[in-house]
């Protein structure tokens, strides 16, 4: 069974904090993808990776970093987490050339 | 550009009613079409797909077919269960690119 599998379903962690967000997937795929989803905004693209170290920016990426270091794996990182990044971040994968995007169960991140 | 208009929420229905829920898109290609399902607590999975104008994607009872020609994408079920309760999103993308757009989502919540 295809797999998106995101390290943690539940954080809280206090301003200022680093936060890390871990996803590894075990479908070969070169795409990946980190999504934040809030109410009422449906899905944002933070950062998308299409090979091993490469990244782009997606439509928020302030205040947000991310590390491909394995094909498998893509972290999304918080340097200094704030109140407003208190969300459901979602981690998704896709191969080259194919339709569907395949997610993860998300991590969801509450900031005190 | 590229974007993806569904039909607000939340949408409340009985057991065994037909549902629908609108999508319609804007395109400046030949997208493939998506519809996502999102249960509580949980990641997003691909409920229902289609590549080209006039397909039906199928899924669980769901159907969708893709049409060109009014730029639209309904989701639709003849008899809905407790357990469709959920979040649906509409989406689309290209076979090129890492673009994927996303609606906002309409929330079901069917009532025994």
């Amino acid at each position: 069974d295809v797999k998106v599998t995101q390290s943690s379903r539940y954080l809280v962690k206090r301003t200022g904090e680093k936060v890390f967000l871990e996803c590894v997937q075990d479908m070969d795929h070169e795409n990946m993808f980190w999504y934040r989803q809030d109410p009422g905004l449906g899905l944002r693209l933070i950062y998308f990776s299409y090979d091993v170290k490469m990244k782009e920016k997606g439509d928020i990426p302030e205040g947000y970093s991310v590390s491909r270091e394995k094909k498998e794996r893509f972290s999304l990182i918080l340097e200094s987490a704030s109140t407003n990044q208190t969300s459901m971040y979602l981690c998704a994968s896709r191969a080259t050339g194919a339709g569907e995007l395949f997610f993860g169960e998300g991590s969801r991140l509450t900031v005190l | 550009g590229d974007s993806v208009t569904q039909m607000e929420g939340p949408v409340t229905l009985s057991e065994e009613a037909f549902l629908t829920i609108n999508c319609t898109y804007t395109a400046t290609g030949y997208p493939s079409l998506f519809w996502y399902v999102q249960y509580p607590g949980e990641g997003l999975q691909l409920l229902l797909k289609a590549t080209k104008a006039d397909d039906k994607g199928s899924n669980k009872g769901f159907e969708a077919t893709y049409r060109k020609e009014t730029t639209s994408f309904h989701l639709e079920k003849g008899s809905v269960q407790v357990s469709d309760s959920a979040v649906y999103f509409c989406a689309l993308t290209y076979n090129t690119g890492n673009q994927f757009y996303f609606g906002t989502g309409t929330s079901l919540t069917v009532i025994p």
